[in-house]
């Protein structure tokens, strides 16, 4: 089914460890984005980014890298995990167009729990 | 700083009955609105999609309105069943750029009781 991959659906670090969380998907959208859900916070942009080649910060980057590999992924890395990121990870994409609006589609999520 | 907020954060109704879920924003110069639907453990599901033109948006039971001045939204449902039980989101787009950012409200639990 077309849509949005992101692996794994979840994990369980330590302090200070580091990970990659996957995304990718297959409706050759453009734009693709990180956000992070947090009880009673709604979700909040980590990084997006716009274009192949381009990355940008979101509302609450501190403690994330990205990668846009190619046009279908992009990746969050935790350099050094923290349990204050502790979350449930969404990534999503869409194909910006100024009349159409946005056709956002979201993966299933990773739950992350940072002991 | 665009802000959203969602009101109630819960609500709990009887099938059957009609409902109104509400989202407001202080900054009026969006370019859209839009709801999702999250059920629990899930990723996000676009329901309907406002933009800053128009006044309101109909998917079947579903019926969301924006009132860009007064920075509000409200997405009525109709003659609730159980399987609308979910938690809902809006989320709104600056006018500025084209990069496709989303700000969200916290959202609306929903339970729609047999």
């Amino acid at each position: 089914n077309a849509g949005v991959t992101q692996t794994p659906k979840f994990q369980v670090l330590k302090t200070g460890q580091s990970m990659t969380l996957q995304c990718a998907q297959d409706m050759n959208h453009n734009s693709m984005y990180w956000y992070r859900q947090d009880p009673g916070m709604g979700l909040r942009l980590i990084y997006y980014s716009a274009s192949e080649g381009t990355t940008d910060k979101g509302e609450v980057p501190n403690g994330y890298n990205v990668s846009r590999l190619n046009k279908r992924e992009f990746s969050l890395r935790l350099e050094s995990a923290a349990p204050s990121q502790t979350s449930v990870y969404f990534c999503a994409s869409s194909e910006p167009r100024f009349r159409d609006g946005y056709g956002y589609t979201f993966g299933s999520g990773t739950r992350l729990t940072v002991v | 700083k665009q802000e959203v907020t969602q009101i109630p954060a819960a609500l709990s109704v009887p099938e059957g009955e009609n409902l109104v879920l509400n989202c407001s924003f202080t900054d009026s110069a969006i370019y859209n609105l839009q709801w999702f639907r999250q059920d629990p453990g899930k990723g996000l599901t676009s329901l309907l999609l406002i933009q800053s033109s128009q006044r309101e948006q109909t998917s079947g039971r579903l019926n969301a309105s924006l009132d860009k001045s007064s920075g509000r939204s409200t997405l009525y449902i109709a003659a609730s069943q159980p399987g609308d039980s979910a938690t809902y989101l809006c989320a709104v787009r600056g006018a500025a750029g084209n990069t496709g950012k989303l700000i969200f409200g916290q959202g609306t639990t929903l339970q729609v009781k047999p």
